[in-house]
Formats: C-alpha cells, structure tokens, sequence
C-alpha cells in the first residue's frame, strides 16, 4: 500500500510566476490536509478537503493560494503570483474515514520544497 | 485558541544518554496527542499517540504519558542512539479536523 505521494519533491519559481503543488492520498482516503512548514519552524495548517469539497481553508491566507480535490485524480495547492516569502515545505497528509467517523492519525507525504528565486 | 509548546532545541547528547523533550498543551475538550519524527529532508512519520488521559504511547523504544492534571505528554528515552537524530514535534488533534504542532525540537546524537 504506497503512501501518500507529492511531486513534484522539489520546485523552483521565479517571483510572479504559478506554482502547482499534487497531493495523492494513500489507498482508499478520502480526506486531504495541507500544511506549510517555514525553515526552523512547525507545521501550519492550510486546508483540509474532501473530495469536491473545501471543509476547513481558515489556515489558507486570502489572496494568491487556492485548493482543491476533484473527484478524479491529486489534490492540487495553487499558489499564483509567488513570492519569496512562499518558500517553504508544503506537506500534505491524509486519513481515512471509517466506521462513520474521523479518525484523528493523519499520514504524511514527504513534502514539495518550493524555493522563490 | 487551542496550542502546543515544546522545548527549544537543538538537544544535543552522547549515544546512550536518556532523553527527555518537554511538551505542554492547551485545549479545549479532550485531545488526542501525538509525537511525530521529520528526518532530515523527510516528511513526518508518527512516533506514538495516545487517546486520552493516562495513556501510554510507545514505539520504538519512545514513551510519552498523556497527563491532564499537568496538561503535559513529555517525550523519553532510556538510550538515545545517532539513528534518532532528528527533529521531534509534539501535537494534538481536537477533532476540529487538524493537527496543531509544536515548533519541533532538533535533537543530536553524538557518536
């Protein structure tokens, strides 16, 4: 059962440019998580979705970063018009939803380091 | 709102020293705590959890008591060794759908 998978592992952008991040969960996972881990620093809660739906985005900041899990394929984090301030490891995680219930272990990916140049 | 603080870092010490990182939380209800592990240029792989108060996670040797009276689940190790160099993040989950970390604690282990 592979776990959860992120590419591109490492990204470099150029200020202005579009950076486009893919999460996919593990095997039979239906929630999805995003954190942003600035140097030396913990994780920070993004945004947390299901499939076609955006449940919790109160960590997303309000301009330039969107996301999204389609029905088919990764979960996608946008980030428009980047930044040097949005370097950073971005980290995706996943967990089931069993029995009618959450469950509160999330599986981590091993992270896209994106540098803004 | 709802937090985790943990020791400052780098912990640095001998091979087969006993380790001990602090960590202390704030919530409202009853969260679940987690200790995870980041290896250099990793993602985060969960250490140990526990569900509820006096709770013992354990895992690899690791141990951590979830204790409410103090609001604390300290992380420990009889015997460090330089495989466990790495970065330590305690956390807690609330059910509000995410994972609130501590800022980490790097840890070094000398041969």
């Amino acid at each position: 059962n592979a776990g959860v998978m992120q590419n591109p592992r490492h990204l470099v952008r150029r200020r202005g440019q579009e950076a486009r991040l893919r999460c996919s969960p593990m095997k039979g996972h239906s929630h999805v998580y995003w954190y942003r881990q600035l140097p030396e620093e913990g994780l920070k809660f993004m945004v947390y979705l299901q499939k076609e739906n955006i449940i919790d985005e109160s960590g997303m900041p309000k301009e330039r970063f969107s996301a999204e899990f389609p029905k088919e394929g990764p979960s996608i984090l946008r980030i428009q018009q980047v930044v040097r301030g949005d370097s950073a490891a971005y980290f995706c995680a996943s967990s089931p939803f069993e029995r009618g219930a959450y469950t509160d272990t999330q599986y981590f990916g091993p992270g896209t380091r994106l540098t803004v140049l | 709102g709802d937090s985790v603080t943990q020791m400052e870092g780098p912990v640095t010490l001998s091979e087969e020293a006993f380790l001990t990182i602090n960590c202390t939380y704030t919530a409202t209800g009853y969260p679940s705590l987690f200790w995870y592990v980041q290896y250099p240029g990793e993602g985060l792989q969960l250490l140990l959890k526990a569900t509820k108060a006096d709770d013992k996670g354990s895992n690899k040797g690791f141990e951590a008591t979830y204790r409410k009276e103090t609001t604390s689940f300290h992380l420990e190790k009889g015997s460090v060794q330089v495989s466990d160099s790495a970065v330590y993040f305690c956390a807690l989950f609330t059910g509000g759908f995410k994972t609130i970390f501590g800022a980490g604690t790097r840890l070094f282990v000398k041969a």
